[in-house]
């Protein structure tokens, strides 16, 4: 079974400054990562994915994450924070299969 | 395109009820999930169709139950209805994932609040 833990329910930068939103995956069989950003009272938006084709995958708006099997883990960056990047953004892993399970989410404030 | 179409996108119900939500996924797609996020659980899945058929179950009762049309299009049904069934319930779509197309398209939600 596969599983996702994200680091830090909270995170909060300043305008201008590195975002980096923590993930670490557990599955048995080679996984499909994903991170979606969620706005108040919205459904998801698929920010990025990693099918195995490239570990550092590039994403909408700026973001961008790379996939160290070593480290089992998927981080979330982007190098300049702006306002309109608060969210919540989860971390998502599938076996192939459609079943995918979710991290708890990590809330991120952008302070002016 | 139109996106992931959720109907209602709010309801109230009280315990013992039950409820029908609907989702229309994105034209093409033939594969609809469902999950269910709370603040305590957070997002928790359900269940997936494909071309009609339940391919994939989550960890839920059986008062949660769905089914999806020749179209594609899919409703999940809550049985007598209980105050932790509130939540905010999300419908995703994807393509085939045979290919390796497994981008899951989601809709804005039909929050549910159990009185």
């Amino acid at each position: 079974a596969q599983s996702v833990t994200q680091l830090g329910s909270h995170v909060s930068v300043s305008e201008g400054a590195l975002v980096l939103l923590r993930c670490n995956y557990s599955s048995s069989v080679p996984p499909y990562l994903f991170w979606y950003v969620q706005y108040p009272n919205q459904g998801l938006q698929l920010l990025l994915k990693y099918t195995s084709a490239a570990t550092l995958v590039k994403g909408i708006n700026d973001f961008e994450a790379e996939f160290k099997k070593s480290e089992t883990s998927f981080h979330l960056t982007k190098p300049s924070a702006h306002m309109s990047d608060a969210a919540e953004y989860f971390c998502a892993v599938s076996a192939g299969n459609n079943d995918m399970r979710f991290g708890a989410g990590t809330r991120l404030t952008v302070k002016p | 395109k139109a996106g992931v179409t959720q109907t209602p996108r709010y309801l109230i119900k009280t315990r013992g009820q039950q409820v029908t939500l609907s989702c229309s996924p994105i034209s093409g797609h033939r594969s609809v999930s469902w999950y269910q996020q709370t603040p305590g659980q957070g997002l928790q899945f359900l269940f997936e169709y494909f071309s009609e058929t339940q391919r994939n179950k989550g960890n839920f009762p059986g008062r949660f139950s769905g089914r999806q049309f020749s179209n594609s299009r899919s409703e999940m049904n809550v049985s007598t209805l209980e105050l932790g069934d509130s939540a905010l319930y999300l419908c995703a779509s994807s393509l085939d994932p045979a290919g390796g197309q497994e981008t899951q398209y989601f809709g804005p939600g039909t929050r549910l609040l159990v009185l």
